[in-house]
């Protein structure tokens, strides 16, 4: 199983709903990355758990709020965001080395209205 | 610091024609490098990766890329486009602290390939 499955596939919210985007991964990898991407952009790296921690978080507004329960499973919590947010939202593992791959989800597409 | 530049943001090919995408790197240090492909409103996927094992790195789909030091090179091609080829390309490159265990992949920013009938 070489899946990352990301829940749901699309999600429109208001400016002050919360919400949440789910990511999982069965490949025993012990990196977990969220990444965003505009339109005619390149992904930008959000934030980086490595196992199950925090490590790298690229200065993202506290209105993004990333959580990794197990190994397994990543989530973004999404609160009080803005228009200029939309975006796809990637969600990618691998193993927590720097030759190794990333396997990437199909993405959420999040439009903010 | 390691990045990477693609060269063309938009590359336009006949259907049964060579593809070459560009992509340089600058990097002090021997680095890891890859080729995604993502087609409209999907994830990415990996086509191919240069780990330092061989230069000449074969892919999926028939991509193949070769690693060029002296030119800090890492262009993707394939000799004969076909019209499910047309996605847009990414070459990367794996940054991280030397013995610590976060990495992360740096995009260039991208080319998209078309392919006309």
């Amino acid at each position: 199983d070489t899946e990352v499955t990301q829940t749901p596939k699309h999600l429109v919210m208001g400016m002050t709903n919360k919400k949440s985007l789910k990511c999982e991964q069965h490949m025993g990898h012990r990196a977990m990355y969220w990444y965003k991407q505009k339109a005619k952009k390149p992904p930008e790296l959000m934030f980086v758990y490595s196992y199950e921690k925090l490590s790298i978080n690229e200065s993202v507004p506290s209105r993004f709020s990333p959580e990794c329960p197990n190994s397994s499973l990543l989530n973004l919590h999404l609160h009080a965001l803005q228009p200029e947010d939309s975006a796809l939202y990637l969600c990618a593992s691998s193993q927590p080395y720097q030759n190794r791959e990333a396997f990437f989800g199909q993405g959420t597409r999040l439009t903010v209205v | 610091a390691q990045s990477v530049t693609q060269l063309g943001s938009h590359v336009s090919v006949s259907e049964g024609a060579l593809v070459l995408l560009r992509c340089n790197y600058s990097s002090s240090v021997p680095p890891y490098l890859f080729w995604y492909v993502q087609y409209p409103n999907q994830g990415l996927q990996l086509l191919l990766k240069y780990t330092s094992a061989a230069t000449l790195v074969k892919g999926i789909n028939g991509f193949e890329a070769e690693f060029k030091k002296s030119e800090t090179s890492f262009h993707l091609t394939k000799p004969s486009a076909h019209m499910s080829d047309a996605a847009e390309y990414f070459c990367a490159v794996s940054k991280g602290r030397s013995g610590g265990s976060n990495y992360k992949l740096t995009f260039g920013k991208g080319t998209l390939l078309t392919v006309n009938p």
